[in-house]
Order: structure tokens, then sequence, then C-alpha cells
């Protein structure tokens, strides 16, 4: 167990509606990051929140948007849910941003239908 | 923008053989660290190994090894006496020691290995 804990396990959608996942750092962890692995693919990185600010983004619409909060747990808010967004979305927690080691969560199943 | 590629979709192996896991990279930088993660059927990736590009040395975790040829930008991962818990989709993946890139990791598609008694 890594202590990076993610919720709901898994969530089924309508396509248009809104979601919000959840991720909460391993304690010490100032640093998270999001990414999302869509089936039979590797991860791709979604964003990273360091100190409650938004810290790097990938190749994703604005639609796609977090939160971090005051004791560094993390939101992902997906707005205008498409089919394609249905994957396994992955949250990873860091000491600091220089750190070489990332804690992974078992990641939300999110299904779009 | 880096790349990462795994050639491999699939590989297997007999219990208490080696297998070699191939990875491929593309980068323009040259200080960079490149990782190892196992995904078993629970989803939480989980860190099998890591290589720090100014090390030539490499990089050793009890039965995991790894072959760092930095000039041809490849990274393959060797299991020695491989065993039923190894069985898992292995993912290699890259990370910039660029201050600006943060934690950030680029992954490559991922080998699915089976172990078979």
């Amino acid at each position: 167990e890594t202590g990076v804990t993610q919720s709901p396990t898994h969530l089924i959608k309508t396509r248009g509606q809104q979601v919000t996942l959840r991720c909460s750092s391993q304690s010490g962890h100032n640093t998270v990051s999001w990414y999302q692995q869509a089936l039979g693919q590797g991860p791709q990185f979604i964003f990273q929140y360091y100190r409650e600010e938004e810290n790097g983004r990938g190749n994703f619409p604005p639609r796609f948007s977090g939160l971090q909060f005051p004791n560094y747990s993390s939101e992902l808010n997906v707005n205008a849910l498409e089919l394609d967004d249905s994957a396994l979305y992955l949250c990873a927690s860091s000491f600091d941003t220089d750190s070489t080691e990332a804690f992974f969560g078992q990641g939300t199943r999110l299904t779009v239908v | 923008a880096q790349t990462v590629t795994q050639s491999q979709p699939e590989m297997s192996v007999q219990e208490a053989e080696t297998v070699t896991l191939s990875c491929t990279y593309d980068t323009s930088e040259s200080d960079y660290y490149l990782f190892w993660y196992k995904q078993p059927p629970s989803r939480q990736m989980i860190l099998v190994i890591r290589q720090e590009a100014y090390k030539q040395q490499n990089a050793t975790e009890n039965r995991f090894s790894v072959n760092f040829q930095k000039a041809a930008k490849s990274f393959s991962l060797k299991i020695s006496d491989s065993q039923l818990g190894d069985a898992a989709m292995y993912f290699c993946a890259y990370r910039s020691a660029k201050e600006t890139s943060g934690s950030r990791l680029t992954f490559g598609e991922g080998t699915q290995l089976t172990v078979n008694p």
C-alpha cells in the first residue's frame, strides 16, 4: 500500500455530464499528479499540482481541471464528458516536485455511456 | 517532446527463468531519469527500479536489473528467477531532470508479462 487513496473506485456517467474524482495524497507529500490511462495504453499526464497551484499540464483540453487543497488532497474535474473520456484515472503523489519517486493510487475507473 | 516506446506488447516466461523487456526513448536532454513500473490487476502502479541518466552503472534491485545504454537511448529490464507474482503489465517511463518539469512522467505503451508455472 502506498498511502495514496482515490475515490470512487468505479463510476459510470452519461455523455455531457460532469464528474469529480478525488485523491488523498501520502502524508507529507505536497505534489500531486493526475494521469489518464485508456484501455490497453500507458498513462498520459494530465496535470500536476504543487502547493495548491497548477505546476504543469499535458495535452488535455480546459474541460479537464483540478484543485489541490491546503491538506494537499486533490480533485480532478471533467466537464462535458465525452465517450473517449472513459479510462482509468490515476493519481500520484510525491514528496516534492524534485522527488524522483511517485506513489500511485489504485485509480478510478470512469465509464462514459 | 520526449517519447517512450515499448515494442513488445506481450511477453511470456517460464517460472524460474529469465526474461528481458525492451524500452527505447527519444529525448534531446542529457539529464533525466528512467523507471520501470509494474501494474498488476489491482491497477496500482508499483515502482520496480529507477536509473539516473548521469550514472553509468546499471541499477539493480534484487531479481530486477536494467541495461541502460544512453547513447542508444535504450533501457531494458531483466527479471531473473521469474516468479508467478511477477505477472503484470510493465511500463517504462521517462522523467526530465529539469526543475520546470516537476515530477511529470512519460510512459510507454506497456508490456504484458505472463509467467507460466
